[in-house]
């Protein structure tokens, strides 16, 4: 089956700091790429669509400029959160979905958990 | 508004029992309703629903769709502590240029005591 990864796993830095969070399609391309942020003992809200070589589509409320998104190929995206706070602290899901599937089924990550101190 | 609801939030049950978990959704353009499993980290999928009325089925776990009255159920039988999660309803409607979205609910956590 389609292995989508997350890297690192689990993150803890400084307010302040930016902290870059990786998501790559292991064995298939992913057309599209999205970015979950899901806070203790809530669902899974979608953050931003990100399109291969294009600009990432983010969901209202979502601040474009503190969450960087880069989607430099089909097997790899980048969140940033720059210059982290506290209530930034999350655990951060990505998923692809495979260029050449009839379902467009979403693949997800593992998840990276950021604390923010 | 939530545009997906689940029913109940959480549900405490015993080895053996039948637990029936629920999904409500209201969306412009639907594609496709896919239910998910989350343990400690991201969701892994169960079953995706296109079609109404046809159920699927893995082991113990089945889930049917039902698109005029806009619900979704899945039922797990003979429940095992290993079932024991957050189950995740999501919907995946047009969001316009060619893409398609989740939205998910808030899930159902279930609790199966031995």
């Amino acid at each position: 089956g389609a292995v989508v990864s997350q890297h690192p796993s689990r993150v803890i830095c400084k307010s302040g700091t930016s902290v870059k969070i990786e998501c790559r399609s292991l064995d298939f391309q992913a057309t599209t790429m999205f970015w979950y942020r899901q806070f203790p003992k809530q669902s899974l809200m979608l953050m931003a669509t990100s399109n291969e070589g294009s600009k990432a589509t983010y969901e209202q409320g979502v601040e474009k400029d503190k969450f960087l998104i880069n989607h430099a190929s089909l097997t790899l995206s980048t969140l940033t959160v720059t210059s982290a706070h506290p209530e930034d602290s999350s655990f951060y899901i990505c998923s692809a979905r495979e260029l050449l599937s009839s379902y467009n089924e979403q693949f997800f990550g593992p998840g990276t958990r950021l604390t923010v101190l | 508004e939530d545009k997906v609801v689940q029913s109940p939030l959480s549900l405490v049950v015993h080895e053996g029992d039948t637990v029936t978990l629920n999904c409500s959704y209201e969306v412009t353009n639907f594609r496709s309703l896919l239910w998910y499993k989350q343990e400690k980290k991201a969701p892994t999928f169960l079953f995706m629903l296109t079609s109404s009325g046809i159920e699927k089925k893995s082991g113990r776990l089945s889930s049917i769709l039902d698109k005029k009255e806009l619900f979704s159920i899945l039922n797990i039988t003979a429940t095992q502590t290993g079932d024991s999660a957050v189950y995740l309803c999501a919907v995946e409607d047009y969001s316009g240029a060619g893409s398609y979205q989740l939205t998910f609910g808030k899930g159902t956590k279930l609790s199966v005591i031995p």
